[in-house]
């Protein structure tokens, strides 16, 4: 079994649709969540950190449900701008060591 | 900052052949990171270092790949020999502490190797 496991889609929605993105992880000793995002040929980046209550950053909305090993990222009035991967990110004993799940890819369409 | 930096960002090799991937971190980050990425198995850290030490060469996939550090400011990943199965982007990444925030990664090698 995977470490980090997403579905890979692909996601094709329409601008402004809503669009809801799920991640799985198998260590409960998990300490830290984060989502990157990445571009056709271009590295990984930092979309946001995961906290426990649950956290917004403008129209990105991400939830963790320790009890389920259950993460999710929310993304409202999809964007052209936001087609990309999206990959589910895991840190183990807050080390410096994270694992990257392969990856969800959205396409967003006009 | 220039960010971290990866060179080269193109290799093309034939097989059998030394390849030597380098990294510099962005100054003042004490760990940096290799992973390598392809469509089959997404991205996979094959080592890390901590104030230039290697902590974890668990993902190193076999004796043809090792990885050094000789000083804070340098890194390099070797293949000897290379196979096709190398053929991947490789991305170097550095944070400032033995911690997961403050990741940055570079813009990756991408390694073919025929």
């Amino acid at each position: 079994r995977k470490e980090v496991e997403q579905d890979p889609g692909p996601f094709n929605v329409p601008e402004g649709a809503t669009v809801a993105f799920n991640c799985t992880y198998s260590n409960s000793a998990s300490q830290s969540f984060f989502w990157y995002r990445q571009d056709c040929r271009k590295e990984p980046k930092l979309l946001m950190s995961v906290y426990s209550s649950g956290n917004e950053d403008g129209r990105f909305t991400a939830q963790l449900n320790r009890a389920s090993q259950y993460i999710s990222l929310l993304i409202r009035d999809s964007k052209l701008s936001d087609s990309a991967t999206y990959l589910c990110v895991v840190n183990l004993s807050n080390t410096g060591k994270l694992i990257f799940g392969q990856g969800t890819t959205l396409q967003v369409k006009p | 900052d220039a960010g971290v930096i990866q060179s080269p960002r193109h290799e093309v090799t034939e097989m059998g052949q030394e390849v030597t991937l380098r990294c510099k971190p962005i100054s003042g980050h004490n760990s940096l990171f290799w992973y390598r990425q392809t469509m089959m198995r997404g991205l996979e850290l094959l080592i890390y270092f901590n104030n230039n030490v290697p902590i974890d060469d668990s993902g190193m996939p076999e004796d043809r790949f090792s990885a050094k550090m000789p000083n804070a400011s340098f890194s390099t990943l070797k293949i000897q020999p290379s196979e096709p199965r190398d053929s991947a982007v490789y991305f170097c990444a550095s944070t400032p502490g033995h911690v997961p925030y403050g990741y940055t990664f570079g813009s990756g090698t991408r390694l073919t190797v025929v």
